[in-house]
């Protein structure tokens, strides 16, 4: 069975830093993009940042450039998000998403999330 | 506010067709597919439609989608109450380098 599962999420301060991790199974995770999406309480979906299958190619979106660090470890089959300089409107579920490219361009398979609460 | 626009809501009674709409830009909709993405409450995203109107595999073909220059169109027919969900859009955009959603349908059913 193809499965994504994060953890890493929790409370923290603001300004504080949190490392988010997703395991993949049940596909060859070495051969595809990754993507980190969240969802604020009550908001809609935002697409954090991606990384294609050797790390050649990375992207952010701009409200978290220069705070987060997404990486993988294609041998241990995993997706991370450092999150350092954490702000109240970071708050959010947090999911990992399999970011298929050729040719066709879709995330088609969505872990159920890690929740981070930034907080004091 | 979000790139992709989309209505905050819509409704329909059973047995009946609803259509969710989602519009953008050159860098974004004209220039790439669009994925539609259904929430039930208190669960993930999961992938209704992709590349415009394709459906993965186990997605009723009471769900289609459809695109024209700058927008797009997700489509219910023979509604059901089970379908009462958030709804997005979402495509990529060329001159931000990353996917960009609508702020999502909460869709009704009466």
């Amino acid at each position: 069975e193809v499965q994504l599962v994060e953890s890493g999420g929790g409370l923290v301060q603001p300004g504080g830093s949190l490392r988010l991790s997703c395991a993949a199974s049940g596909f060859t995770f070495s051969s595809y993009w990754m993507s980190w999406v969240r969802q604020a309480p009550g908001k809609g979906l935002e697409w954090v940042a991606n990384i294609k299958e050797d790390r050649s190619e990375i992207y952010y979106v701009d409200s978290v450039k220069g705070r987060f660090t997404i990486s993988r470890d294609n041998a241990k089959k995993s997706l991370y998000l450092q999150m350092n300089s954490l702000r109240a409107e970071d708050t959010a579920v947090y999911y990992c998403a399999r970011d298929r490219r050729l040719p066709l361009r879709y995330m088609d398979v969505w872990g159920k999330g890690t929740t981070v609460t930034v907080s004091s | 506010q979000s790139v992709l626009t989309q209505p905050p809501s819509a409704s329909g009674t059973p047995g009946q067709r609803v259509t969710i709409s989602c519009s953008g830009s050159g860098s974004n909709i004209v220039s790439n597919a669009v994925n539609w993405y259904q929430q039930l409450p208190g669960t993930a995203p999961k992938l209704l439609i992709y590349s415009n109107n394709q459906r993965p595999s186990g997605v009723p073909d009471r769900f289609s989608g459809s695109k024209s220059v700058t927008s797009a169109s997700l489509a219910i027919s023979g509604l059901q109450s089970e379908d009462e969900a958030d709804y997005y859009c979402a495509a990529w955009d060329d001159s931000l380098n990353g996917w960009v959603f609508g702020g999502g349908t909460k869709l009704t059913v009466l």
